[in-house]
């Protein structure tokens, strides 16, 4: 059975550095493209990018391009979102999430997600 | 690119049919069939019902179609159920490795 596992809630302080991970099983993690997708408090979603762990080939939504950096380790089966930086605006519920193969914007298995808040 | 444009919400009672729609412009929706949809129930995952335009996964209800015409993409859900009151996103290729979501719609079920 396929599964994305996510790392746990975060509350950071803005400034701080953070990474957050997927782990992922029940397939062959390096065949897939996977990504990450931002859902602010009581927002809609937001593609942020993609990553293929068998080669790191990394694509950026423009909008994140910058503020972050998505990151995969395929001996571990995991990927990563990473900020050097954050921002309060950075609060938001992070979800990882595994591509449908020959397609684009399908997402066909998600992870759980990771809720991160920052604040003074 | 901006955010594909969705209605912020749609109405129908059990049993009818409703359409959402999705515009974009010639360099998303109108020029790629990499269309999807996703249903989002509050405090849950999304889960993808509709992709390729009008492909549903396995186990999606036939209850759910898609399709597109130009720069716009709809989902159709035909007899209303109960338990499709939520919100639904629409998702699209843009080129040069890029997808971006609409803003999401809340169904209601009257």
């Amino acid at each position: 059975e396929v599964h994305l596992v996510q790392s746990g809630a975060e509350v950071k302080k803005p400034g701080e550095s953070l990474k957050i991970s997927c782990k992922g099983s029940g397939f062959s993690f390096t065949s897939y493209w996977i990504g990450w997708v931002r859902q602010m408090p009581g927002k809609g979603l937001e593609w942020m990018g993609i990553i293929y762990p068998d080669d790191s080939d990394t694509r950026y939504s423009p909008s994140f391009q910058g503020q972050v950096t998505i990151s995969a380790d395929k001996s571990f089966s995991s990927a990563y979102l990473q900020w050097t930086s954050l921002e309060a605006s950075d609060t938001a519920m992070y979800y990882c999430a595994r591509h449908v193969p020959g397609t684009w914007g399908a997402i066909d298995y998600w992870g759980q997600g990771t809720l991160l808040t920052v604040s003074t | 690119q901006s955010a594909l444009t969705q209605p912020r919400s749609v109405s129908g009672s059990p049993g009818q049919s409703v359409s959402i729609s999705c515009t974009g412009t010639g360099s998303d929706v109108g020029r790629y069939n990499y269309v999807s949809w996703y249903q989002q129930h509050p405090g849950k995952v999304p889960k993808l019902i509709i992709y390729d335009v009008t492909k549903r996964p396995s186990g999606v209800p036939d209850r759910f179609s898609g399709s597109k015409s130009g720069n716009t993409a709809s989902l159709t859900i035909s007899g209303l159920q109960a338990e499709d009151e939520t919100d639904y996103y629409c998702c699209s290729y843009a080129g040069n490795s890029q997808v971006i979501f609409g803003g999401g719609t809340k169904v209601t079920v009257l």
